[in-house]
């Protein structure tokens, strides 16, 4: 089915450790998001991609790498996890046009602990 | 910083009555939206208004904008059970598209 799909849902890791949260989309879209949603904030966005090879930095993207090789995935990576990147995460597309004016779709999140 | 504020940060109402959520902002916007969460899962998007536009329906959704007091509302009406979820608006702007903390919905039988 179309649709946005994140994995893992669930993921438990150690400071210090590197993980990589993955993300696939099946519309083509040109924009991919990773916002990360804490308690009392909301969502925050760490990155966004406008398209594969252009990716360009959010609200909080200290700590997290992305890439985009690919239209259909966008990655985001915790090189050195500490324990306030602990969150869920979800990652979100959107179509063409200003990112801002069109509907977001989102990814059911994966939710990450790091002890 | 969070462009959108909702109020109230939490709601609890029966089946069949009519739920309003507002949502303030600091900033001009191109766009107001508007977002669903149900636990564990996503966000979905209901609804997105143009700051050139006063009011917008959506099956019982009807969402009404303010810019000149900067503000939003989004009801409900005639809820259901599985109306119950976090409701979020989000405020697009220039490249950028800002949530807010939400409202906690419940909705009871």
């Amino acid at each position: 089915d179309a649709g946005i799909t994140q994995s893992p849902r669930y993921k438990i890791t150690e400071t210090g450790r590197q993980v990589t949260l993955m993300c696939h989309q099946t519309w083509s879209h040109s924009y991919m998001f990773w916002y990360r949603q804490d308690l009392g904030h909301g969502l925050r966005l760490i990155y966004y991609s406008a398209a594969a090879d252009i990716t360009d930095k959010g609200e909080v993207p200290d700590g997290y790498v992305v890439s985009r090789s690919k239209t259909e995935n966008f990655p985001l990576t915790l090189e050195s996890a500490t324990r306030s990147q602990t969150s869920v995460y979800f990652c979100a597309s959107s179509g063409q046009g200003s990112f801002s004016n069109q509907p977001q779709h989102f990814g059911d999140g994966t939710r990450l602990s790091i002890l | 910083s969070q462009q959108g504020e909702e109020d109230p940060q939490a709601l609890s109402i029966q089946e069949g009555e009519n739920a309003t959520m507002n949502c303030s902002y600091k900033t001009s916007i191109n766009n107001l939206q508007w977002y669903r969460q149900n636990s564990g899962r996503g966000l979905v998007h209901l609804i997105l208004i143009r700051s050139n536009e006063r009011e917008k329906h959506s099956g019982r959704l009807r969402v009404t904008l303010d810019t000149s007091k900067k503000s939003s509302s989004l009801l409900i009406t005639a809820s259901r059970a599985a109306d119950t979820a976090s409701y979020f608006c989000a405020c697009g702007g220039y490249n950028k598209l800002i949530f807010g903390a939400g409202t906690r919905l419940a909705v009871h039988p």
